[in-house]
């Protein structure tokens, strides 16, 4: 069974730094575009980064310039490095697998998210 | 960038009710769609990919269709557990957009 472990949330002030992991189980990792989705409290899903099998990577213009997706296939394991961080900033982390396919993929995997705070 | 527009944002509706919700998209996206089921507290669940084909699990219940911009789920007979936030996503391009969502309550 595929399983997706989010850590790495908390509380933080504004123009400070967290790093989020998402730990893949179940899943030949590599093998799969790996993503990060946020929820704002109480609003919709907004897709923040993804990040391909070679290491390609893609950025919502929102975060772009301050986060940095990255990922250890050796450790199976995906992470979002968030710097500057704003209030906006502020909602419930998802990371999500893709299904795999060359293109057109949705996200059939997700973690049970992580929140980030961010707040003086 | 290309915009998700859902409608109803809510909808309260009975068990045994049919439930029709709507996503249209700012351009045409041929039929890369895709609706995902979220209860609270949980993470999302996908349902269909490619405007229509049913994710593993999901009831045939469920239905999807649509292409190029307007597109519909629809669940023909409501049960207890299908109360959730609906969402739909573009999976045609980046950046990954997806609608406002729709929530379905009991009436």
């Amino acid at each position: 069974e595929v399983q997706l472990l989010e850590s790495g949330g908390g509380l933080v002030q504004p123009g400070g730094s967290l790093r989020l992991s998402c730990v893949a189980s179940g899943v030949t990792f590599s093998s799969y575009f790996m993503a990060w989705v946020r929820q704002s409290p109480g609003k919709g899903l907004e897709w923040v980064s993804c990040i391909n099998s070679g290491g390609g990577t893609y950025y919502a213009d929102s975060v772009k310039g301050r986060f940095t997706i990255s990922r250890d296939n050796s450790k199976n394991t995906l992470y979002l490095q968030m710097n500057s961080l704003r209030v906006e900033d502020t909602a419930v982390y998802y990371c999500a697998k893709d299904r795999g396919r060359a293109e057109h993929n949705p996200f059939d995997y997700w973690g049970q998210g992580t929140l980030v705070t961010v707040s003086s | 960038d290309i915009q998700m527009t859902q409608s109803p944002s809510s909808v309260s509706a009975s068990v045994g009710d049919r439930v029709t919700i709507t996503c249209r998209a700012s351009q045409g996206i041929s039929i890369w769609l895709a609706w995902y089921q979220q209860k609270p507290g949980k993470a999302p669940k996908l349902l269909f990919y490619d405007a229509s084909s049913l994710q593993s699990g999901v009831p045939s219940r469920f239905s999807g269709s649509g292409s190029g911009t307007d597109f519909t789920l629809t669940i023909s007979s409501l049960q207890p557990e299908d109360f959730a936030t609906y969402h739909c996503q573009q999976t045609n391009s980046f950046p990954l957009t997806f609608g406002g969502g729709t929530k379905v309550e009991i009436k």
